[in-house]
């Protein structure tokens, strides 16, 4: 019974290539994340959700977009792969937006 | 802005000995801190989180403390094991979670 699930777990794919990664939620949270981890470990936010709507958008480029469909998934589209994407992004949920949060095993996404 | 901060980036103890890890942060206007742990090439799990509120979370022979008035948080490990062995990571809630650069603890048989 994963909590937060994220698909793909690996991702390898060559410049200006569009790709997507889906997470799902089965612990019925409003609020849900998409994070960013760089090759110095460190996590910063991308984008936050609740209840389908957007809450948190950082400076990202445009060529990401979340997309929301349901409060349980929320997917991660990216356009024009560039090299300077390659990282391990990792989806999370919460209850409400200032509680626990859980996170998924991350996509480790690679662009060459 | 909120900036969070792990002291010490890493560190490496004999086997049975106790640590504390510490974690600052500039904002107290946080809700509450997690505390989490990352094995290599996997994800975060959650240890603890401390609300606001409080000012102490156990589990195990894990103990987090908080104090917002000085914006700290300390992870403390009793009797530790190689399987301690991780990146612990302290995160405190606001309309997000602020992360800091982590702590890298290697616990030697």
């Amino acid at each position: 019974d994963t909590a937060v699930s994220q698909t793909p777990k690996y991702l390898v794919t060559q410049m200006g290539n569009d790709k997507s990664i889906k997470c799902e939620q089965n612990l019925g949270h409003d609020t849900m994340y998409w994070y960013k981890q760089d090759s110095k470990k460190f996590l910063k936010i991308m984008f936050s959700y609740n209840n389908k709507e957007l809450i948190i958008n950082e400076t990202v480029p445009n060529r990401f977009s979340p997309k929301s469909p349901d409060k349980a998934h929320l997917n991660l589209h990216i356009n024009s792969l560039e090299l300077g994407d390659s990282a391990v992004y990792f989806c999370a949920s919460s209850p409400q937006g200032d509680t626990e949060a859980f996170f998924g095993q991350g996509t480790r996404l690679t662009v060459v | 802005k909120q900036e969070v901060t792990q002291i010490p980036a890493a560190l490496s103890v004999p086997e049975g000995e106790n640590l504390v890890l510490n974690c600052s942060f500039t904002d107290s206007a946080i809700y509450n801190l997690q505390w989490f742990r990352q094995d290599p090439g996997k994800g975060l799990t959650s240890l603890l989180l401390i609300q606001s509120s409080q000012r102490e979370q156990t589990s195990g022979r894990l103990n987090a403390s908080l104090d917002k008035s000085s914006g700290r948080s300390t992870l403390y490990i009793a009797a530790s094991q190689p399987g301690d062995s991780a990146t612990y990571l302290c995160a405190g809630v606001g309309n997000q979670f602020y992360f800091g650069t982590g702590t890298s603890l290697t616990v030697i048989p």
